[in-house]
């Protein structure tokens, strides 16, 4: 079956425009992730949903950040009045069960949002 | 608060080498460790988790809680390990903390 897809794959923005990145999961999968990668880093945490439970969302790093998953399975990240430091590639990841030691995330392909 | 480390942003060896991917981590309860690649191209996989003690490709990982490490190793590297490495470390059940990675380059 598919994989979790992301759309955009590419997102240019002016800064100040707002954004809508979107996730769709696999399906049947419980658990959603969004992480934020800055270019030579490693994926930062930014929200976790349970179906469509927000239950983490610290990783947030502003109130311009918002996350929604309202039937609990597709979901998307919105970003207001974008600015330069949030040109990042955007991650989704899935994930079936939250069992201790079973642990396996499957990631989107990520969206590459610029902001000029 | 928890991190992880990696200390290495770039690792280059030849083709029949051993590898060792370091990294370390602070946590102060009991981690649970994990190692995703991520090859030219495709996306962010899981390759193995330190719980199931587990051989992926041939890569092992040994957690360390006295040295706080948890490093990569492959007795033998071969042109297709080449890929980006990043040891996440699982927090409460559903937050992950990434390293900044390691580029392996395996040189034919």
């Amino acid at each position: 079956g598919a994989g979790v897809s992301q759309s955009p794959r590419y997102k240019v923005a002016k800064r100040g425009q707002d954004v809508a990145l979107r996730c769709d999961p696999i399906s049947g999968h419980v658990s959603l992730f969004w992480y934020q990668q800055a270019l030579g880093q490693g994926p930062e945490f930014l929200t976790y949903f349970q179906n469509e439970a927000q239950l983490d969302k610290s990783g947030l790093p502003s109130d311009r950040f918002f996350a929604e998953r309202p039937e609990g399975s597709v979901s998307t990240l919105k970003i207001q009045r974008t600015q330069q430091e949030d040109s990042a590639v955007y991650l989704c990841a899935s994930s079936l069960v939250i069992v201790q030691g079973a642990y396996e995330q499957y990631f989107g392909p990520g969206t590459r949002l610029t902001v000029t | 608060a928890q991190r992880v480390t990696q200390p290495e942003k770039l690792l280059s060896v030849f083709k029949g080498a051993p590898v060792e991917l370091k990294c370390n981590y602070s946590y102060s309860g009991s981690p649970e460790l994990f190692w995703y690649v991520q090859y030219s191209r495709q996306r962010l996989q899981l390759l193995l988790r330190h719980i199931s003690r587990e051989s992926i490709k041939g890569f092992t990982a040994d957690l360390n809680k006295g040295e706080t490490s948890f490093h990569l190793k492959k007795p033998f590297a071969q042109e297709e390990d080449s890929a980006m490495y990043y040891c996440a470390l699982l927090y409460n059940f559903n937050k992950f903390y990434f390293g900044s990675g390691t580029k392996l380059n395996v040189k034919p």
